[in-house]
């Protein structure tokens, strides 16, 4: 069973281009999460998405980003216009549910750098 | 709002000896507590969690925590540390949605 799998690993945009990250949850797993993590910092909790829905947002920026989780394929976090605050480490887990003996497990995660 | 401090920015510690990471938190219910560790390039691995019960928690890798509602506490201990333990450590305090909030993390570093 293979883990949480996000690609790419490594992505380089110069300011003004879109970057797009890819998050395939673990199989079974209808749950997914998206956290930033900025240089010297902790992850910071972005949007929750299950299966063609947006559960909770309240992390996102207002603007230029957007995140979707198809019934098909992976779950898309999408960056319009890059800026160069926007140059991060974004980390996606996914979970089958929420119970108490539900755990997340993240995958490795895209590090996003804006030229 | 729920937010967590780790105080500790980075612990040097020999190898064989004991770790202790420090977390306080902040939580306006009863948290779910979590301690996660990051390997440099890679994802986060659960370490343990507390939801409720026995307040000493075990986990992987030899390690344990200890829940102190009084304090508001979360550490993180192992009794001897080994050269593989060396990695960043983060604790996160949420509800059941998974909603978490990390701290800025404690970098471990293992001397021989």
């Amino acid at each position: 069973n293979a883990g949480v799998m996000q690609n790419p690993r490594h992505l380089v945009r110069r300011r003004g281009q879109e970057a797009r990250l890819r998050c395939s949850p673990m199989k079974g797993h209808s749950h997914v999460y998206w956290y930033r993590q900025l240089p010297e910092e902790g992850l910071k909790f972005m949007v929750y998405l299950q299966k063609e829905n947006i559960i909770d947002e309240s992390g996102m920026p207002k603007e230029r980003f957007s995140a979707e989780f198809p019934k098909e394929g992976p779950s898309i976090l999408r960056i319009q216009q890059v800026v160069r605050g926007d140059s991060a480490a974004y980390f996606c887990a996914s979970s089958p549910g929420t119970s108490d003996n539900s755990e997340a497990f993240f995958g490795q995660g895209t590090r996003l750098t804006v030229v | 709002a729920q937010s967590v401090t780790q105080p500790d920015i980075h612990i040097t510690v020999s190898e064989g000896a004991s770790l202790e990471l420090r977390c306080n938190y902040s939580y306006g219910a009863t948290p779910y507590l979590f301690w996660y560790v990051q390997s440099p390039g890679q994802g986060l691995q659960l370490l343990l969690k507390y939801f409720s019960g026995d307040t000493l928690v075990q986990g992987i890798k030899g390690f344990e925590a200890e829940f102190k509602r009084s304090q508001s506490s979360f550490n993180l201990r192992k009794p001897s540390v080994h050269w593989s333990d060396a990695a960043e450590y983060f604790c996160a305090v949420g509800a059941r949605d998974y909603k978490l909030s990390f701290g800025a993390g404690t970098t471990v570093t293992v001397r021989a």
